[in-house]
């Protein structure tokens, strides 16, 4: 069946890039999505990409996608300490309708 | 333009009772899909409505319900609730349902005592 993983933690200092690595299983997979969740918050959409794309960029984030090995990640430039959040990676279920998430990466960012 | 807004914020309720949570979309979208989080399950997907009909459903108990409105606005209803069902549950909406941008609510908070 569908399934995404991600790495739990991630640790880095203010000013340093930050990488958020996520598999995903199902290749028929049309969008895939980068969410946000800050304390006692809900989801924010950061950014998303088309599988038919490798590379999207906005403004400090890049997302990259390598469809070969399902491989999604997410690039923080300049990562400042409010960007310390559980970032979330989500596909496409099969029927299109429901999104797939992966457990989420807890961001810490130090100064 | 508004975003999803998401109703009550924060609920406590007591097992066997039952809850409902009410979503109002984004303007103009059409499609709503309901969201449970747990520490221990994390995200799972609960189900989802377009024009009123329920296209998706998550792996839950039938106790678990859900409905939309002509208006797009939905209500989800857990019913006989268990300790188990404590979780932030969040709505999100887009416009078709099977484009590319959904968008998410604050979530409504359940504790079950």
């Amino acid at each position: 069946g569908e399934d995404v993983e991600q790495s739990l933690f991630l640790s880095v200092r203010e000013g340093d890039s930050s990488v958020i690595n996520c598999t995903y299983t199902d290749s028929s997979s049309t969008y895939l999505y980068w969410y946000k969740q800050e304390p006692g918050a809900g989801l924010q959409l950061l950014t998303y990409i088309f599988s038919n794309m490798d590379m999207k960029q906005d403004q400090r984030l890049t997302v990259l996608l390598n469809k070969k090995d399902k491989h999604l990640s997410l690039r923080i430039a300049d990562t400042q300490t409010g960007d310390s959040a559980i970032y979330f990676c989500a596909e496409r279920d099969q029927a299109g309708t429901a999104l797939i998430f992966g457990k989420g990466t807890t961001l810490s960012v130090s100064s | 333009k508004a975003g999803v807004t998401q109703t009550p914020r924060y609920l406590i309720k007591t097992r066997g009772q039952q809850v409902t949570l009410s979503c109002s979309p984004i303007s103009g979208h059409r499609s709503v899909s309901w969201y449970q989080q747990t520490p221990g399950q994390g995200l799972q997907f609960l189900f989802e409505y377009f024009s009123e009909t329920q296209r998706n459903k998550g792996n839950f108990p039938g106790r678990f319900s859900g409905r939309q409105f002509s208006n797009s606005r939905s209500e989800m209803n857990v019913s006989t609730l268990e300790l188990g069902d404590s979780a932030l549950y969040l709505c999100a909406s887009s416009l078709m349902g099977q484009g590319n941008t959904i968008y998410f609510g604050e979530g409504s908070w359940l504790t079950v005592v």
